[in-house]
């Protein structure tokens, strides 16, 4: 079975810096992999996708992740940190493996913006 | 617009009760899914259903029932046997059943404690 392992349950950043949030998978298979944001007491919202286009993938709010099949890894970054995007995120991947094309979550990372 | 409603908002259940949570979307989806969050945890998977009145058992389906007897709607019910049910419910849907490259997309979610 898949396994997405994200790494850092809390990360603290200041207003305007680097925004840099760690997702490893597990896969022999390059997977579909997915980045969401929560807002306390909401659902899930989609940032971005990895679908074996471009390796560079560009989302809204000014988030970007880079696929690295080499280092199984699929980080999100924001160049400049804003109060608004104080939240959860999370990675997943698609488990091609798995009946019902289901994804695979990691824990979470929350997000804290200083300002 | 598109999307999926979710309700209650809040619910509270009397141990020994069974409560039902809402899900409803008009997306014209073919997949939906019931998670699980809990702090620290990320989502895990109760139930999902690839087609009407067809579903299976996700990672932690015991102490959960559902059914799918019209595409939109998908509830779940919580039953006495859950000894732990307090939590918050996300339920998702996805356009098709088959390409596990696209997104699901999210409700805002029930929260569910025990009186």
């Amino acid at each position: 079975a898949q396994s997405v392992t994200q790494l850092g349950s809390h990360v603290s950043v200041s207003e305007g810096a680097l925004v840099l949030l760690r997702c490893n998978y597990s896969s022999s298979v390059p997977p579909y992999l997915f980045w969401y944001v929560q807002y306390p007491n909401q659902g899930l919202q989609l940032l971005l996708k990895y679908t074996s286009a471009a390796t560079l993938v560009k989302g809204i709010n000014g988030f970007e992740a880079e696929f690295k099949k080499s280092e199984t890894s699929f980080h999100l970054t924001k160049p400049s940190a804003h109060m608004s995007d104080a939240a959860e995120y999370f990675c997943a991947v698609s488990d091609l493996e798995a009946a019902g094309n289901k994804l695979t979550f990691g824990g979470g990372t929350r997000v804290l913006v200083k300002p | 617009d598109g999307g999926i409603t979710q309700s209650p908002k809040y619910l509270f259940r009397k141990e020994g009760q069974n409560v039902t949570l809402s899900c409803e979307q008009n997306l014209n989806h073919d997949a939906m899914y019931w998670y699980r969050q809990d702090p620290g945890q990320g989502l895990r998977l109760i139930y999902y259903s690839q087609i009407v009145n067809d579903f299976q058992k996700g990672d932690i389906a015991e102490g959960y029932s559902v059914s799918r007897e019209k595409k939109e709607s998908f509830p779940l019910t919580v039953t006495s046997a859950q000894k732990n049910p307090t939590a918050f419910y996300l339920c998702a849907s996805r356009q098709s059943a088959v390409y596990s490259n696209q997104p699901q997309h999210f409700g805002d979610g029930t929260r569910l404690s025990i009186l």
